[in-house]
């Protein structure tokens, strides 16, 4: 079964419109930690927000927030206000457990690729 | 602020012929992390070193390996390389244990064609 599911393989928004990428997750693991990273066309891999699976609070950072719902299994990223420059595909990732020696690898979903439209 | 630092940034090569790609975490960092990604994928995690060990290890070929020096800079060597070896590779650094998120810092990536 796949661990990270991004169901939007495109999207497209219009500028200044908010914006959320879908992400549901896969684990059995209790502790756990979420993450978002955009790629744009130049390929580099820019981390945007974490959320962990004790984390009682739905992350934020500027214009990305997180809206994690545990039981559900989501964890979806809002733009918020989007921006030409946030043209770009969308990673979620996972990390399975709490840092622990061999116990560290990203798994990411297939991405979601955002247009934002002028 | 510092980045993760990788080179080269693009490098082509033949079938069969080796690859060294480096990667410089960011300063304090001493984990590190190496990805995959093939041309419309998601990254595949690789291998990873923590304190100069290696401390996870993914679907990393045979036909590669990797270390961490004393710098905790690290390079991956890739040998016999195969056309299927085209891909953009990360590498990505982090606090390891001494931050509860561990959170991955990428670095600009190696863009290795095979030809």
């Amino acid at each position: 079964a796949q661990k990270i599911t991004q169901t939007q393989p495109g999207m497209f928004v219009q500028e200044k419109e908010a914006v959320t990428l879908d992400c549901t997750y896969d684990t059995s693991d209790p502790s756990y930690g979420l993450f978002w990273y955009k790629q744009p066309s130049s390929g580099e891999m820019i981390f945007l927000i974490y959320q962990g699976s004790y984390d009682q609070q739905n992350a934020t950072e500027g214009r990305y927030s997180l809206n994690f719902q545990k039981a559900r299994k989501s964890a979806n990223l809002v733009i918020s206000a989007s921006q030409l420059g946030d043209s770009a595909m969308y990673f979620c990732a996972m990390r399975e457990g709490g840092w622990s020696f061999g116990n560290e690898k990203l798994t990411f979903g297939t991405g979601t690729r955002l247009t934002i439209i002028p | 602020a510092a980045g993760v630092i990788q080179s080269p940034r693009h490098l082509i090569k033949e079938k069969r012929e080796t690859a060294t790609l480096k990667c410089y975490p960011i300063p304090r960092h001493d984990t590190v992390y190496w990805y995959q990604q093939g041309p419309g994928q998601d990254p595949q995690f690789l291998i990873s070193f923590y304190e100069k060990m290696q401390s996870d290890k993914g679907s990393i070929p045979d036909r590669f390996s990797a270390q961490q020096f004393s710098d905790y800079h690290s390079e991956l060597n890739m040998s016999s390389l195969e056309l299927g070896d085209s891909a953009l590779y990360f590498c990505a650094s982090s606090l390891g244990p001494r931050e509860a998120k561990n959170i991955q810092y990428f670095g600009a990536g190696t863009r290795l064609s095979v030809l």
